[in-house]
């Protein structure tokens, strides 16, 4: 079955950089998925498509300080230079070769 | 721009139905598949509905299964959600969003959603 891990909290300081994680279920390491951002109170946001090899192309305006990477089957989202602004949910979503998609738990990211 | 603008959401009684419309602008409708997410209160992402760009892949969640029907009409650039047999656990947030691939991928745009109340 494909599932998606996410840590429930991660937290950082102004300024500094997080890298959140997202794990894909056994069997299914070679699975691209895409990276959103719900800030509070406002309706999801595509920041990015990741693929198993690490490369990903950004949606509109996402700005170069959101970045990802992958190994085995660890998706990763790095936020650096944080600002204020970046507090919020981090959904990470995939999906299999029909319509179904999955999403993550989310990762309630706090900037200290 | 793209744009996805959600409505017919509002407050009905368990056992109701309720039908929600997605109207989409700033791209071409017909060459993308399209989905129905929910968010219920203080909780995450939930997909429940999609639909290739020829409805002729269609996809529920098992919570969803066989009360809600997801359609699209090409010529009016809209998506739609009917809601049968609705339950409390139906409350949430409903989002319409945009796949970039005509089936199966991920979603690139989303609406700011419309809210669904179940509740007597």
């Amino acid at each position: 079955q494909l599932v998606l891990t996410q840590s429930p909290s991660a937290s950082a300081s102004l300024g500094a950089s997080v890298k959140l994680t997202c794990t894909l279920s056994s069997g299914h390491s070679s699975y691209a998925i895409a990276w959103h951002q719900q800030q509070p109170e406002k309706g999801p946001r595509y920041l990015m498509k990741l693929n198993s090899d690490g490369s990903h192309s950004k949606g509109d305006g996402i700005p170069d300080r959101f970045s990802g990477s992958s190994s085995g089957a660890e998706r990763y989202l790095t936020i650096s230079s944080l600002q204020s602004e970046d507090e919020a949910d981090y959904y990470c979503q995939t999906w299999g070769t029909g319509i179904p998609v999955v999403f993550g738990g989310g990762t309630k990211l706090t900037v200290l | 721009e793209v744009q996805l603008v959600e409505s017919g959401g509002g407050l009905v009684q368990p056992g109701r139905s309720l039908r929600l419309s997605c109207a989409a602008s700033g791209f071409t409708f017909d060459d993308y598949a399209m989905h129905w997410v929910r968010q219920a209160p203080g909780k995450g992402l939930e997909w429940v509905s999609g639909i290739s760009w020829n409805s002729g892949s269609i996809g529920y969640a098992d919570s969803v299964k066989g009360r809600f029907t997801i359609s699209r009409d090409n010529a009016k650039n809209s998506l739609y959600l009917q809601m049968n047999s609705l339950r409390a656990e139906d409350t949430a947030l409903y989002y319409c969003a945009k796949a970039p691939a005509a089936a199966a991928g991920p979603i690139d745009y989303w609406g700011q959603g419309t809210l669904v109340t179940v509740s007597s």
